[in-house]
């Protein structure tokens, strides 16, 4: 079945950058995303990439995917404290039929 | 950017009695919507699949009797959790995909807390 798992927790100092990882299971995803979710919030798309590709860049934001061992990372430089957040990675199955959410990682900002 | 309108944003009731939630897609048509639970430190759990004008599609495990979905329009899709229990207490998030997206990525309400006492 689908399953994607990341790591719990994550804490950095305000300007360092922030590695946040994410597996996965389905080998067939179209579409790997990064959503970003404050407290009492919905959830903030904040990238997507293909998955034909390796990388992308936006702005702050670089996810890096291997296809190979069915990892997806995002990074974010110059991380702000307005950046603490959960942060989710999801694919998509059956197509576009539906998005399967990991975990969520919990990045803490400290000044 | 897309925007998803969920309200209420948060209600408290008592047991036994049903909560509705709009979900409403603000400057876009969406042929299908999404339901969500969250638990507290917890994932998104997909609960159901609204398309609009035809049935929704639960996922295993949820109660199609108890959560009942409607999508009547492609702007509006809403959840009615009925007979609520303590234990329904949760926050309901939804999401909707546009008709022209090419990429299929959603957009997300706010959410919606119920407290059930």
């Amino acid at each position: 079945g689908e399953d994607v798992e990341q790591s719990l927790f994550l804490s950095v100092r305000e300007g360092d950058s922030s590695v946040i990882n994410c597996t996965y299971t389905d080998s067939s995803s179209t579409y790997l995303y990064w959503y970003k979710q404050e407290p009492g919030a919905g959830l903030q798309l904040l990238t997507y990439i293909f998955s034909n590709m390796d990388m992308k860049q936006d702005q702050r934001l670089t996810v890096l995917l291997n296809k190979k061992d069915k990892h997806l990372s995002l990074r974010i430089a110059d991380t702000q404290t307005g950046d603490s957040a959960i942060y989710f990675c999801a694919e998509s199955v059956s197509g576009f039929q539906k998005l399967v959410f990991g975990t969520g990682t919990r990045l803490l900002v400290s000044p | 950017g897309a925007v998803v309108s969920q309200h209420p944003s948060w209600v408290i009731c008592k047991s036994g009695t049903s909560v509705k939630i709009e979900c409403r897609s603000l400057d876009f048509q969406a042929t299908t919507m999404f339901w969500y639970r969250q638990f507290p430190k917890q994932s998104l759990m997909l609960m159901a699949t609204s398309n609009e004008g035809s049935k929704a599609t639960y996922e295993q495990g949820v109660e199609k009797d108890k959560f009942l979905i409607n999508h009547a329009s492609l702007t509006l899709s809403t959840l009615t959790v009925t007979s609520a229990h303590p234990e329904d207490s949760s926050f309901y998030i939804c999401s909707a995909r546009g008709t022209r997206t090419s990429t299929g990525e959603l957009f997300f309400g706010e959410g919606s807390r119920l407290t059930v006492l």
